[in-house]
């Protein structure tokens, strides 16, 4: 069964430094989509990302997040200067119909877990 | 906006007994509906969907949800729980127009033998 594939499962960074965390999506989904659950609680949107672009982004997506998909296969989520309270379980998802046709179930990878000290 | 409510941090229910968690929701216009299920250290799985047509859609592993429009609400059943089924449990919504789904706060459920 095709999945989504999440790079690395853990990173631990100091304060300040940049990150990246890389996901693989499911290679015919055209939908992108990160988001974060801290300490197991509520599962939090942060961007959605089709054809190329933004589609939709939270509040907490500011100017220290940004996306980008570099290549047909990789999608990435890059925080310029990691705070303490970036500090969460990152999910990246993927789906793969049209936004309209309602059938939007979204793949989810198995999370990259994010400490900042 | 739209918005997601499950009342209940967690729910016990004994192994055999129906097991129902609650979810409500906020859409300004027809809401997609879903259920999607976590394990300890695992992303989320799809379990079930409401788009449109029957109110009571059945979804994975013997679970169901009943969409019910004039309360805003959908949820999520099974007519006999198994330990197996311990787990931590997200109602989500989309609105028509947007590209994100939203999610509840979760609702955990533990199953006694």
């Amino acid at each position: 069964e095709p999945e989504v594939t999440q790079t690395p499962s853990h990173q631990v960074t100091q304060m300040g430094q940049e990150v990246i965390l890389r996901c693989v999506p499911i290679s015919n989904h055209l939908y992108f989509y990160w988001y974060r659950q801290i300490l197991g609680q509520k599962v939090e949107f942060l961007v959605s990302f089709y054809n190329n672009e933004i589609s939709e982004k939270s509040e907490i997506f500011d100017d220290q997040f940004s996306v980008e998909r570099p290549d047909g296969s990789n999608f990435t989520l890059k925080i310029r200067s990691t705070k303490l309270e970036d500090s969460a379980m990152y999910f990246c998802a993927s789906s793969g119909w049209h936004r309209d046709s309602g059938a939007n179930v979204l793949t989810f990878g198995a999370g990259s877990r994010l400490t900042v000290l | 906006a739209q918005s997601v409510a499950q009342p209940e941090d967690q729910v016990n229910v004994a192994e055999g007994n129906p097991l129902t968690v609650k979810c409500t929701y906020s859409v300004s216009g027809n809401p997609y509906l879903f259920w999607y299920v976590q394990y300890p250290n695992r992303g989320l799985q799809f379990l079930l969907k409401y788009i449109t047509g029957d109110n009571l859609v059945k979804g994975s592993y013997g679970f169901e949800a009943e969409f019910n429009k004039s309360q805003t609400s959908f949820h999520l059943k099974k007519p006999s729980a198994l330990v197996s089924d311990s787990a931590l449990y997200f109602c989500a919504v989309r609105d028509t127009g947007g590209f994100k789904t939203i999610f509840g706060a979760g609702t955990r459920l533990f199953v006694k033998a």
